[in-house]
């Protein structure tokens, strides 16, 4: 099974880049690395998804090493507003469908 | 459109009472999820459906069952309530389950059992 390690919490100072590791040593070949982020007691939301190539959006940046054994969410910029439990998830297939199994999450707590 | 509804938001129950909460989606998506997280913990699946008429045991099953009636909606039902199953049930959904799409989660149930 594709297990997730990250670290129980971080903080950020405000307008800095928050870089958020993630191991995923066992993860396979063809399993996306994504990351997900909640805020309170409100549902995850997704911020990004990759296999193998860095991706970017309008949210974040996702690194992913070559092995892709890690990878790394930066958010660029924090804000007050990026105080959330991050979760970097693990798929795991089963006859052909993914099961969605979160981590323990880092809290990153961006500071004024 | 609502997205993903969970009902109800907020419910009591007294230990070995039964309860069903409900999930709803019009997303038009085949994957279905139930997760559970307890105060100051990560999310854990519970069940999930990868398409109409089939389910599948996540990683804390026990002292669950779930139903997935059709496209749109997968519930999950409380047989004889336990304290440890306090905690907040999500839902979500994705399209095809298939590892490139992204979940989508309801506001969340929050069960406790006294």
């Amino acid at each position: 099974d594709a297990k997730t390690t990250q670290p129980t919490s971080m903080d950020c100072a405000e307008g800095r880049a928050a870089n958020l590791p993630c191991n995923h040593s066992t993860i396979s070949g063809n399993e996306y690395v994504y990351w997900y982020r909640q805020i309170h007691s409100q549902g995850p939301q997704y911020i990004i998804h990759g296999l193998k190539n860095n991706e970017t959006n309008e949210m974040a940046s996702l690194i992913i090493t070559e092995d892709r054994k890690s990878s790394t969410l930066i958010l660029p910029h924090a804000t007050l507003r990026d105080t959330a439990v991050y979760y970097c998830i693990a798929l795991l297939t089963t006859s052909g469908t993914y099961k969605y199994i979160f981590g323990t999450g880092t809290r990153l707590k961006v500071l004024a | 459109n609502a997205g993903v509804t969970q009902t109800p938001k907020f419910q009591v129950l007294k230990t070995g009472q039964s309860m069903t909460l409900q999930c709803a989606q019009d997303m038009n998506h085949n994957s279905m999820y139930w997760y559970r997280q307890d105060p100051g913990m990560g999310l854990r699946l519970i069940y999930y459906s990868a398409s109409e008429g089939t389910t599948d045991k996540g990683e804390v099953p026990n002292g669950y069952n779930v139903s997935r009636l059709n496209k749109r909606e997968f519930s999950l039902r409380l047989e004889s309530a336990a304290p440890s199953q306090t905690s907040v049930y999500f839902c979500a959904t994705t399209t095809t389950g298939l590892g490139n799409e992204k979940l989508f989660f309801g506001s969340g149930t929050q069960l406790s059992v006294l």
